[in-house]
């Protein structure tokens, strides 16, 4: 099946910093999420980016289908910004086959 | 707007015990639904799919099941816990851009269940 393999695995920033957090892929894919699990577990949707840039807010990101590899940007970081983000694609059409997920950057922001 | 419950938030289970872990989803008809679970607080796993009521794929053999006996209910079942099935399990459904009005094609994520097997 598809790997994914985020970088880095662990980040710690002082607030105000900016970040880029890496996602490479092994195959071509369809569908690509962005996602931000908070301290209690929950996974936020931050991005929906098969291809191409969206902006929302400090958060950005970038995928570049045809070089396998997707950029999520975080600038003027916030504590609230500290957690686990994950990126997770889907190669096959149809969407019934679910996410693979990578294993994720933890991020941590210091005050 | 759709919304996703899971319940129970959290449990705590013998090992040999059964288990019922119950998602359903609101303002959504016919919607895929997932069972992922995250173990050691990284990576997520799919457990099962599916495309409609009775229809269930499963990704990985394990000691767990899944069954959907309602449009909108998703369930994993277990009739014997294992140590290892310890984890935080997530319900997740499918939105589609043109049958949701949006322009993604993006799953979403219920609070999940925080399952500890003693």
């Amino acid at each position: 099946g598809i790997q994914v393999e985020q970088s880095p695995p662990d980040l710690i920033l002082q607030e105000g910093a900016n970040s880029t957090l890496r996602c490479n892929f092994s195959d071509s894919v369809n569908n690509l999420q962005w996602f931000h699990q908070n301290p209690w577990g929950q996974l936020i949707n931050l991005f929906y980016i098969p291809s191409g840039t969206k902006q929302n807010g400090r958060l950005s990101a970038t995928t570049v289908a045809t070089e396998r590899y997707s950029l999520l940007y975080i600038s003027s970081s916030q504590t609230t910004d500290s957690g686990v983000y994950f990126c997770a694609v889907e190669t096959s059409g149809g969407g019934a086959d679910g996410l693979t997920f990578g294993k994720g950057t933890h991020l941590i922001i210091q005050p | 707007s759709q919304t996703i419950h899971q319940w129970p938030a959290t449990l705590v289970q013998p090992v040999g015990s059964p288990l019922s872990l119950e998602c359903t989803v609101e303002g959504t008809s016919n919607p895929n639904l997932y069972w992922y679970r995250q173990a050691a607080g990284r990576g997520l796993q799919l457990l099962f799919y599916s495309v409609g009521i009775g229809q269930i794929s499963s990704e990985v053999p394990q000691n767990l099941s899944a069954s959907r006996p309602q449009d909108r209910q998703f369930i994993l079942s277990s009739k014997k816990l294992l140590l290892s099935d310890s984890g935080f399990y997530l319900c997740a459904w499918r939105g589609w851009g043109l049958r949701y009005r949006a322009t993604t094609d993006t799953q979403y994520f219920g609070p999940g269940t925080r399952l500890t097997v003693l």
